[in-house]
């Protein structure tokens, strides 16, 4: 988890708020990730950052949104639309070479929200 | 499209015996092959990973993995388990021509090591 930071660890959210979760990495990556667990479901793709300014959708990405303002930072918003956001958030960051890339992604300690 | 299977959704062994954590992939091309571990509500931490060149990969806390082309084959192993193994693994795939969101993920195997 060394270099990559989630904030909160617990998050509790009421029905129809948007809440923002917080992943900064000082690792000088370029590229950030948001996952989301579900029990037995492994890991899904919400959205993917290679470069500053810009973002792009993962397999899941309605009901979420995000911004890359700055190289370490990633945040995520999980708006009123998402349906059933009660989930374990993972953000992750990698060197990003191009096509081919063989960088490693490594992740933070992850953000549990519940939707009450 | 690629995919990532991970057949046991849990698998047991007794302190001291080998383990082993079976992994099968799909990819196009050529594969990057990922293995990572999982205590209880803790991100993802990083085990070994395959590029190229030797079938035998070895990583962190004495873990291994087998890259089997023909057999699309990825298994994760350990000569001699210990109770501190217990943990989530996940295996998981890029496509070498993919792009940054290429990284597949199986659904896991819990891990559990008796003493």
């Amino acid at each position: 988890d060394g270099g990559i930071t989630q904030s909160p660890k617990y998050l509790f959210r009421k029905e129809g708020q948007n809440v923002t979760l917080s992943c900064e990495q000082n690792l000088n990556h370029d590229a950030m990730y948001w996952y989301r667990q579900d029990p037995g479901q492994g890991l899904r793709l919400i959205y993917y950052s290679q470069i500053v300014n810009d973002f792009q959708k993962g397999d899941i990405a309605e009901g979420y949104s995000v911004s890359r303002e700055k190289k370490e930072s990633f945040p995520l918003t999980v708006t009123s639309a998402q349906k059933n956001p009660t989930a374990f958030y993972l953000c992750a960051s990698s060197f990003w070479r191009g096509t081919g890339s063989t960088d490693t992604q490594y992740f933070g300690p992850g953000t549990r929200l519940t939707v009450l | 499209a690629q995919s990532v299977a991970q057949p046991e959704d849990q698998v047991n062994v007794a302190e001291g015996n080998p383990l082993t954590v079976k992994c099968t992939y799909s990819v196009s091309g050529n594969p990057y092959l990922f293995w990572y571990v999982q205590y209880p509500n803790r991100g993802l931490q990083f085990l070994l990973k395959y590029i190229t060149g030797d079938n035998l990969v070895k990583g962190s806390y004495g873990f291994e993995a087998e890259f089997n082309k023909s057999q699309t084959s990825f298994h994760l192993k350990k000569p001699s388990a210990l109770v501190s193994d217990s943990a989530l693994y996940f295996c998981a795939v890029r496509d070498m021509r993919g792009g940054a969101d290429g990284l597949t993920f199986g659904k896991g195997t819990h891990l559990i090591i008796q003493p």
